[in-house]
């Protein structure tokens, strides 16, 4: 079966811009995760949605967003970015809530902001 | 908030076994405890999964006290390609990574 697919791999951006990273879940699975990776802070829980809404969310100042669309694709966008967002985004997807077992992550995208 | 702590590094070799203990001292009575392993440039890959005693798998194999206020994942045999970053999870009102543990196996 296919697996989390992350779109785009790789994004270079300017400080104060915006971007928009998309993730594909595998077939069947509603619940879409989001995580940042940088070395100095490890893997950091961003946002989790199921079903179209938001179900939990991480320490992250409000210029993170996601949104899961009704096909349980998630997008998140990250506005006015700053050098420190420089990170790996990683999203995982699995069919319900509390099924950790079940997460699969995506290869990530890489966003170096400039 | 339960929080995961685990060692920062270990190194170890080729054929050995190897034990990479997380504390979860505070622990919910419904928290599982999962075990993610991650290569660089990848996202993590789940390993093992367990609540109490012991849960073996293909891999791996997960002891958990009866206090489960920790638990250890055992890794048998190890080779090269087990060198990696090995996470403690578990599941709270938010999902918690532990920082992880960078496992380096040495010819």
């Amino acid at each position: 079966k296919a697996g989390v697919t992350q779109t785009p791999r790789y994004l270079i951006k300017t400080r104060g811009q915006q971007v928009t990273l998309s993730c594909s879940p595998i077939s069947g699975h509603r619940s879409v995760s989001w995580y940042q990776q940088t070395p100095g802070q490890g893997l950091q829980f961003l946002f989790e949605y199921f079903s179209e809404t938001q179900r939990n969310k991480g320490n992250f100042p409000g210029r993170f967003s996601g949104r899961q669309f009704s096909n349980s694709r998630s997008e998140m966008n990250v506005s006015t970015l700053e050098l420190g967002d420089s990170a790996l985004y990683l999203c995982a997807s699995s069919l319900a809530l509390d099924r950790i077992g079940d997460y699969t992550f995506g290869s990530g995208t890489r966003l170096t902001v400039v | 908030l339960a929080k995961t702590t685990q060692p920062i590094s270990m190194d170890s070799y080729e054929g050995q076994e190897v034990n990479i203990t997380c504390s979860h001292n505070n622990i919910a009575t419904n928290d599982y405890i999962t075990w993610y392993q991650q290569f660089p440039s990848q996202g993590p890959r789940f390993i093992i999964q367990g609540y109490k005693t012991k849960v073996t798998n293909e891999v791996a194999s997960l002891f958990i006290p009866a206090d489960r206020k920790s638990s250890t994942l055992s890794l048998p045999r190890v080779s090269l390609s087990d060198t990696a970053v090995y996470y403690c999870l578990l599941r709270d009102d938010k999902i918690i990574f532990g920082k992880g543990t960078r496992l380096h196996i040495l010819p």
